[in-house]
């Protein structure tokens, strides 16, 4: 499974754009790209999911290089409600049953 | 969109106890669950993926005899924590994914168990 490698934390103000950038230098062909969010004591939230290019949906926007080797995840003008640990997670979607692998996460702290 | 649901959402219970928690794909099938576990401030460690129908897959170092995984149905999955001692305190989350291509897993919202 593919390791990916993210920052520990990041700071930022309300109403700025967040981007969280996530290298995966040994992506599989078959492997997607997928983002999940998580707050104290609830399980992770899905927020995106990518192969190639840019996905976009109501709540983020996913760039992903041709090489796919890493992903930005950008949050738009993000609030006081999306401090929260941010996961970026590779793996196969086409066997269903490869669990995803959790690295470290990145800590969003929104500052008022 | 696809909802996970998990329960009990809190377990607080006495050494030596069995405890069981529930997962649950309110709206679509399963074949294939996860379970994992999170300790205060990490990251979530995989810990079994669950088929239905037959036996659990546990990761390295995961006493299969101490946590029991069941998966009897294709919406249903069941990790029953064994004679629970306070370092199985833990918050324990499920995920599943429905049977297709390219579709995200979907994780329950978790049970904090507290063994006193």
């Amino acid at each position: 499974l593919a390791k990916t490698t993210q920052p520990i934390s990041m700071d930022s103000y309300e109403g700025q754009e967040v981007n969280i950038t996530c290298s995966h230098n040994n992506i599989a062909t078959n492997d997607y790209i997928t983002w999940y969010q998580q707050f104290p004591s609830q399980g992770p939230r899905f927020i995106i999911q990518g192969y190639k290019t840019k996905v976009t949906n109501e709540v983020a926007s996913l760039f992903i290089p041709a090489d796919r080797k890493s992903s930005t995840l950008s949050l738009p003008r993000v609030s006081l409600s999306d401090t929260a640990v941010y996961y970026c997670l590779v793996g196969s979607t086409i066997s269903g049953n490869t669990p995803l692998v959790f690295g470290k996460g990145t800590r969003l702290s929104v500052i008022a | 969109g696809a909802v996970v649901s998990q329960h009990p959402s809190r377990v607080i219970c006495k050494s030596g106890t069995s405890v069981k928690i529930e997962c649950r794909s309110l709206d679509f099938q399963a074949t294939t669950m996860f379970w994992y576990r999170q300790f205060p401030k990490k990251s979530l460690m995989l810990m079994a993926t669950s088929n239905e129908g037959s036996k659990a897959t546990y990761e390295q170092g995961v006493e299969k005899d101490k946590f029991l995984i069941n998966h009897a149905s294709l919406t249903l999955s069941t990790l029953t924590v064994t004679s629970a001692h306070p370092e199985d305190s833990s918050f324990y989350i499920c995920s599943a994914r429905a049977g297709l291509d390219n579709q995200p897993q979907h994780f329950g919202d978790g049970t904090r168990l507290s063994i006193l």
